[in-house]
């Protein structure tokens, strides 16, 4: 089975701190995913990466900077956090080769900015 | 670009009794996946079911099945013989064929009743 974890399930930091988020993969994908969940707005993509050292904005970059060094992990750093940060971070990978583009998801981090 | 609406926020159903979520999308491409996954409070997004937008045949996983109606770009999700363990956050998404961008409904929060 794949496994994506994350580092952290809970986690309170204060504004103007600097947050990362790591999350590990142990099936090899090329992708990884970096997603925002709030209440009534579903999943929304922050980045994503395709490979080792590269990366593509999604719908909602602002704010937040990734860096995937290795290909089974990919971290999400909040630069200096606000309090309209708070949310439910989900990390996510899948294969370049998957007929589905299916996306495993990992436990998710809720996140709270004081 | 795509969009996913799930129009019910919250749904409940009598445990054993069946229940239909709903899910409807607009999309330009031909070629396309649709999911349903399943959050469960605290724990990990699963893959319940999923269907390929050129398949007529509608996929069935056991208690779950959909009604997938192309034309009307509508993906319902309906889930028979109910158990508490279904209780659940459920997103609909929806990928084109050929890339990475996975859209997500707002989601429908699934409260089975004993």
């Amino acid at each position: 089975d794949v496994k994506v974890t994350q580092s952290s399930r809970y986690l309170v930091k204060r504004t103007g701190e600097k947050v990362f988020l790591e999350c590990v993969q142990d099936m090899d994908h090329e992708n990884m995913f970096w997603y925002r969940q709030d209440p009534g707005l579903g999943l929304r993509l922050i980045y994503f990466s395709y490979d080792v050292k590269m990366k593509e904005k999604g719908d909602i970059p602002e704010g937040y900077s990734v860096s995937r060094e290795k290909k089974e992990r990919f971290s999400l750093i909040l630069e200096s956090a606000s309090t309209n940060q708070t949310s439910m971070y989900l990390c996510a990978s899948a294969t370049s080769g998957s007929m589905y583009n299916e996306q495993f998801f990992g436990p998710g981090t809720r996140l709270t900015v004081l | 670009a795509q969009t996913v609406t799930q129009s019910q926020p919250e749904m409940s159903v009598q445990e054993a009794e069946t229940v239909t979520l709903s899910c409807t999308y607009d999309t330009s491409e031909s070629d396309y996946y649709l999911f349903w996954y399943k959050q469960p409070p605290s724990r990990q997004m699963i893959l319940v079911i999923r269907q390929e937008a050129y398949k007529q045949q509608n996929a069935t996983e056991n208690r779950f099945s959909v009604n997938f109606q192309k034309a009307a770009k509508s993906f319902s999700l309906k889930i028979s013989d109910s158990q508490l363990g279904d209780a659940a956050m459920y997103f609909c998404a929806l990928i084109p064929y050929n890339n990475n961008d996975m859209r997500f409904g707002a989601g429908t929060r699934l409260t089975v009743k004993p």
